[in-house]
């Protein structure tokens, strides 16, 4: 099956900082990833979608001067929290679809960050 | 804006008893996945359903996608404590690759 990787799986740093986290599909080459948001118990929330090339979209209420989206190449995706606060700690998960898929995206495990 | 609803939203059973999770919308969809997650990690693709009325099997999962294709339906039988996490469904109308997730439904099987 397809495989996605993400790095850090956790992250703890001080406000103010900024933080990268990377997504990249393994296997196979992902014109499209996307980035989520998830809370305790809770589903993901889309915060943006990437795609090679071009400038990401971003879901609405989502900062894109906030939360920096980079797909500089079909297997690599960046997401950049920049001048983290505690209010952005949470999990983020990417994953990357491919195109001749029926919507089926495939998973990173996951960064926990941590802003103290 | 499409809308998922899954339900139920927590679900604690004792291992073998049977289960079953729903995900319902207004809205027809292309295909619709069916994903576990676990805590820490990401969801892992269980299924996907295209044609109306489709049934799939996986071991002692059964998953059914509506005649309308707007709705779905997750059965477990004889569930085990391995079945235990969070189950998500997720429906596009495109093949675009962008789904609406249902809010999840939390499912503790215990021993």
């Amino acid at each position: 099956g397809a495989v996605v990787s993400q790095h850090p799986s956790r992250v703890i740093c001080k406000s103010g900082t900024s933080v990268k986290i990377e997504c990249r599909s393994l296997d196979f080459q992902a014109t499209t990833m996307f980035w989520y948001r998830q809370f305790p118990k809770k589903s993901l929330m889309l915060m943006a979608t990437s795609n090679e090339g071009s400038k990401a979209t971003y879901e609405q209420g989502v900062e894109k001067d906030k939360f920096l989206i980079n797909h500089a190449s079909l297997t690599l995706s960046t997401l950049t929290v920049t001048s983290a606060h505690p209010e952005d700690s949470s999990f983020y998960i990417c994953s990357a679809h491919q195109v001749s898929s029926y919507n089926e995206q495939f998973f990173g495990p996951g960064t926990r960050l941590t802003v103290l | 804006t499409q809308l998922l609803e899954q339900s139920p939203q927590f679900l604690s059973i004792q291992e073998g008893e049977n289960l079953t999770v729903y995900c319902n919308s207004s809205s027809v969809f292309s295909s619709l996945q069916w994903y576990r997650q676990e805590p820490g990690e990401g969801p892992v693709l269980l299924v996907t359903v295209v044609t109306g009325g489709e049934v799939k099997k996986l071991k002692r999962l059964t998953f059914q996608f509506g005649d309308a294709r707007k709705d779905s339906s997750l059965h477990i039988t004889a569930a085990q404590p391995g079945d235990t996490g969070l189950y998500l469904c997720a429906g596009a109308s495109t093949n675009a690759g962008k789904s609406t997730f249902g809010d999840g439904t939390t499912l503790t099987v215990k021993p």
